[in-house]
């Protein structure tokens, strides 16, 4: 299937620091997308990135995207303790259908 | 506040009881999902609905049923549910275009059967 893989599962800093959260997909795709998940709520959308881009930029996020390793990553920068969250990168599956799959995420701690 | 909604948040039930999950968004949207979202696991697309037409059933087994009266709200009939579908069950909504633009989700239900 699509279904992304984050890679670390988790991951803990200090407050400050920067975060880098890494996915891989299998197949080819016309947009990647992150979301934020705080524990036990809804997915939070935070940033979409198409197939044509390499990197784009969300206030401190910035995102990139490689299509030839079918790879994308995660930036956090200066993160706070609010950033504590889950995050997850969603790809479609280029059939036109409008089909999103996630992965299992990374579970990132801000320590304050 | 997201403009979609799910109810009941929590919800208990016995392996031969039939319940049901309600979603429903304030967004003018025209598609609608149900996810599954279990420990340790990738989130599970189990339905699509497009324009109240379901477009995808991804191999979800029979007891879980859902429903689209409308493009505004989606229902998730449950009966004779396992334990192991326990689990986070997540409502979304998009404006439908040619590939996948951003979902919006409900806060979800916690579901667990005894």
């Amino acid at each position: 299937s699509q279904q992304g893989e984050e890679d670390p599962q988790a991951l803990s800093i200090q407050e400050g620091e920067n975060a880098t959260m890494n996915c891989s997909y299998k197949t080819s795709i016309n947009n990647l997308q992150w979301y934020r998940q705080n524990s036990g709520r809804g997915l939070v959308h935070l940033i979409l990135i198409r197939s044509n881009e390499r990197e784009k930029h969300s206030g401190r996020l910035r995102v990139t995207l490689d299509t030839s390793k079918k790879s994308s990553s995660l930036l956090i920068t200066a993160s706070r303790a609010a950033d504590t969250a889950s995050y997850f990168c969603a790809t479609d599956d280029q059939t036109g259908a409008n089909n999103l799959f996630f992965g299992t995420g990374t579970r990132l701690t801000v320590i304050p | 506040e997201t403009g979609v909604t799910q109810t009941p948040r929590h919800l208990v039930m016995g392996m031969t009881n039939k319940k049901s999950l309600k979603c429903e968004q304030h967004l003018g949207h025209n598609a609608m999902y149900w996810y599954k979202q279990s420990a340790k696991k990738p989130l599970e697309l189990m339905f699509v609905y497009n324009f109240k037409e379901q477009t995808e059933n991804n191999s979800v087994p029979s007891r879980f049923s859902p429903e689209c009266p409308n493009s505004s709200h989606l229902f998730l009939h449950l009966h004779t549910l396992q334990p192991e579908d326990s689990a986070l069950y997540l409502c979304a909504s998009s404006q439908f275009k040619l590939g996948t633009g951003e979902l919006f989700f409900g806060e979800g239900s916690r579901l667990t059967v005894l």
